[in-house]
């Protein structure tokens, strides 16, 4: 039931481009990504509703494919504030608010 | 500002001792959420709460209890019968007016055994 993210860990250069996947072997009604600095809380970055709508908050978008029940963030020229864990929250039913996340993205920086 | 504010920020908790972790909000948020996050991995749901005086079970609540008794404020006890229970606590609120809500987290509560 808890989703799959991979990579596992990925490790850039500054500018370079990143994608993080997020699959769920049910159905999805939404998707939600997060990200965590080390020993911080975590941050909301955006919200995926079915129907494969794709968003984007600065340089990071994401979309979301119903069909594949799955959803993909992009980071694109990435800058050393991006470095943290990443995490997708899926929800299953409509309105419930309930989240199951993933094991999360390592992504780290570097100059 | 409004926002979650979790105390105390480290915890320890002696064998045998039920501990209680404070969780309060002034986004004047209906839902409450606990997470307990390990070493390494994602955010499991204990306990939630969608309105005053009801909560439900998430995936890991054996060894946990909470209680509602306000809005803006959603307690969880470690109780003895975790045998477990060094994590990393979050607690989270959001709207339910609608679905598809952000949930906003609180910095966390670090519990440890002595």
């Amino acid at each position: 039931q808890q989703p799959v993210q991979s990579p596992q860990a990925v490790i850039l250069r500054e500018g370079e481009d990143a994608v993080i996947n997020c699959s769920s072997s049910k159905a999805l009604y939404s998707v939600h990504w997060y990200r965590q600095k080390h020993g911080e809380a975590p941050v909301f970055l955006m919200i995926l509703l079915k129907g494969g709508e794709q968003k984007g908050h600065e340089k990071i978008s994401a979309s979301f494919n119903e069909k594949k029940q799955q959803s993909s963030l992009y980071l694109t020229a990435s800058q050393l504030s991006y470095s943290g864990t990443y995490f997708c929250g899926t929800e299953l039913g409509g309105a419930t608010n309930k989240l199951i996340f993933g094991t999360g993205t390592l992504l780290a920086v570097q100059p | 500002d409004g926002g979650i504010t979790q105390s105390p920020k480290y915890l320890f908790r002696k064998e045998g001792q039920n501990v209680t972790l404070s969780c309060e909000q002034n986004l004047n948020h209906d839902a409450m959420y606990w997470y307990r996050q390990d070493p390494g991995q994602g955010l499991r749901l204990i306990y939630y709460s969608q309105i005053v005086n009801d909560f439900q079970k998430g995936d890991i609540a054996e060894g946990y209890s909470v209680s509602r008794e306000k809005k803006e404020s959603f307690p969880l006890t470690v109780t003895s019968a975790q045998k477990n229970p060094t994590a990393f606590y979050l607690c989270a609120s959001s709207r339910t007016d609608t679905g598809n809500q952000p949930q906003h987290f609180g910095d966390g509560t670090r519990l440890s055994i002595l």
